[in-house]
């Protein structure tokens, strides 16, 4: 497609729920990075993935966060045993370059739409 | 590690008038720095970054940037706002050591009245 996707739009599980998000990135980006915006808020970094390896995952809040990109294309957000403070919107980006050489951050990143997430 | 502050939450301009949106921002080495606007219900859209170079960076929708060293701000400006700049605008800097983590401002919404 021409942009990154995610799905679902809306999400809402009860307290204690396993969710699973997912994103589409631009077909062809090496790079792909989660974030999570609460209310208000700008986004925080969570995750970064280039191709299949997770090379970066200190953002991530808890281990009943995981992220996977096993092919090296679409990527999966899973939360374990939702917390009501784990409500937000989640953001998945992608971007044409990867490494870890200096050069790669030049590279802007692409967003999806986000999912709203809403734990009761 | 490197952070951002939007020293404004709101942004209120009438049509036509120019516009500024700050930013300063703070990390060890050199930063690489990014303006990305938000519409209700769509995702974070690139609108410019500075990399190296010319401090003044144009970008889209006829917005530009100035980076200053000595101040460590990247303000937003635009000569002659429009009504459909209304949005939420995220200044965004990484550090060129640590390419995973971009932090973001809180956001500056904005406004353009009529």
């Amino acid at each position: 497609g021409a942009g990154v996707s995610q799905s679902p739009r809306y999400k809402v599980a009860k307290r204690g729920q396993d969710v699973a998000l997912r994103c589409d990135p631009i077909s062809g980006h090496v790079s792909l990075f989660w974030y999570q915006q609460a209310l208000g808020q700008g986004p925080e970094f969570l995750t970064y993935f280039q191709n299949e390896a997770q090379l970066d995952k200190s953002g991530l809040p808890s281990d009943r966060f995981f992220a996977e990109r096993p092919e090296g294309s679409v990527s999966t957000l899973k939360i374990q045993r939702t917390q009501q403070e784990d409500s937000a919107v989640y953001l998945c980006a992608s971007s044409l370059v990867g490494g870890q050489g200096t050069t790669s951050g030049r590279y802007e990143q692409y967003f999806g739409p986000g999912t709203r997430l809403t734990v009761t | 590690a490197q952070s951002v502050a939007q020293p404004e939450d709101q942004v209120n301009v009438a049509e036509g008038n120019p516009l500024t949106v700050k930013c300063t921002y703070s990390v060890s080495g050199n930063p690489y720095l990014f303006w990305y606007v938000q519409y209700p219900n769509r995702g974070l859209q690139f609108l410019l970054k500075y990399i190296t170079g010319d401090n003044l960076v144009k970008g889209s929708y006829g917005f530009e940037a100035e980076f200053n060293k000595s101040q460590t701000s990247f303000h937003l400006k635009k000569p002659s706002a429009l009504v459909s700049d209304s949005a939420l605008y995220f200044c965004a800097v990484r550090d060129m050591r640590n390419n995973n983590d971009m932090r973001f401002g809180a956001g500056t919404r904005l406004t353009v009245k009529p």
